[in-house]
């Protein structure tokens, strides 16, 4: 069974850094492209960040570009993202999501992980 | 970017008619492969999204038959045929033909 587990989130100051994680089972991770996605409370959804399954490609959402880095290790089956300089406006539940291999479909997502900026 | 923009359903819908949900892309979402990059989503009230269709009109594993996506280029329909209460939930258009990828700004369905 594909299982996405993301942590590390949390309540943080303004400007602070946070580091999440996704742990991924039930599949072979080191073929699979990975997607961070966040939700603010109430709102939509909102893409941030893709890798590729090598690591290779790696594209940002203009809103964390220069903030934000993701990165993935393959032998330990884990997605990061890597938050810094947090603002109000990153207050979000976090999803990490797998796409499929030519589709690009998003096929399985975590439950989320929340992030709080606040002071 | 490309803009995604979805309708809004005249909701609540009654249970076992049949609901359609549209999606505007700014711009064309078919690749040189002739494929159009379009998923559409299901996110139910405390759960993360479910990944519906994919290559605008391709069910993904284990979703009914429901459920099927339509379109062109750049308008998008997903028909949901004899709705259920749990077909309830806000449903995402989302374009990845190329980045940053964007969604749109989800479509509310009530069933009565």
């Amino acid at each position: 069974e594909v299982q996405l587990v993301e942590s590390g989130g949390g309540l943080v100051q303004p400007g602070r850094s946070l580091k999440l994680s996704c742990l991924a089972s039930g599949f072979t991770f080191s073929n699979y492209g990975m997607n961070w996605i966040r939700q603010a409370p109430g709102k939509g959804l909102e893409w941030v960040a893709s890798i590729s399954s090598s690591s290779s490609y790696i594209y940002y959402a203009d809103t964390v570009k220069g903030r934000f880095t993701i990165s993935r290790d393959n032998a330990k089956n884990t997605l990061y993202l890597q938050m810094t300089s947090l603002r109000s406006e990153d207050t979000a539940l976090y999803y990490c999501a797998r796409h499929d291999v030519g589709s690009y479909g998003f096929d399985y997502w975590g439950q989320g992980v929340m992030v709080t900026v606040s002071s | 970017d490309i803009v995604m923009t979805q309708g809004v359903l005249p909701n609540p819908v009654p249970s076992g008619e049949s609901a359609s949900i549209t999606c505007r892309s700014s711009k064309s979402l078919v690749y040189k492969d002739g494929k159009t990059y379009l998923n559409w989503f299901l996110q139910r009230p405390g759960q993360s999204p479910q990944l519906l269709t994919y290559w605008m009109s391709t069910r993904a594993s284990g979703v009914s038959d429901r459920f099927s996506g339509s379109g062109s280029g750049t308008y998008f329909t997903l028909k949901i045929s004899r709705v259920r209460a749990e077909d309830a939930g806000v449903y995402y258009c989302q374009q990845v033909r190329e980045y940053p990828r964007t969604f749109g700004s989800g479509t509310k369905l009530e069933i009565k």
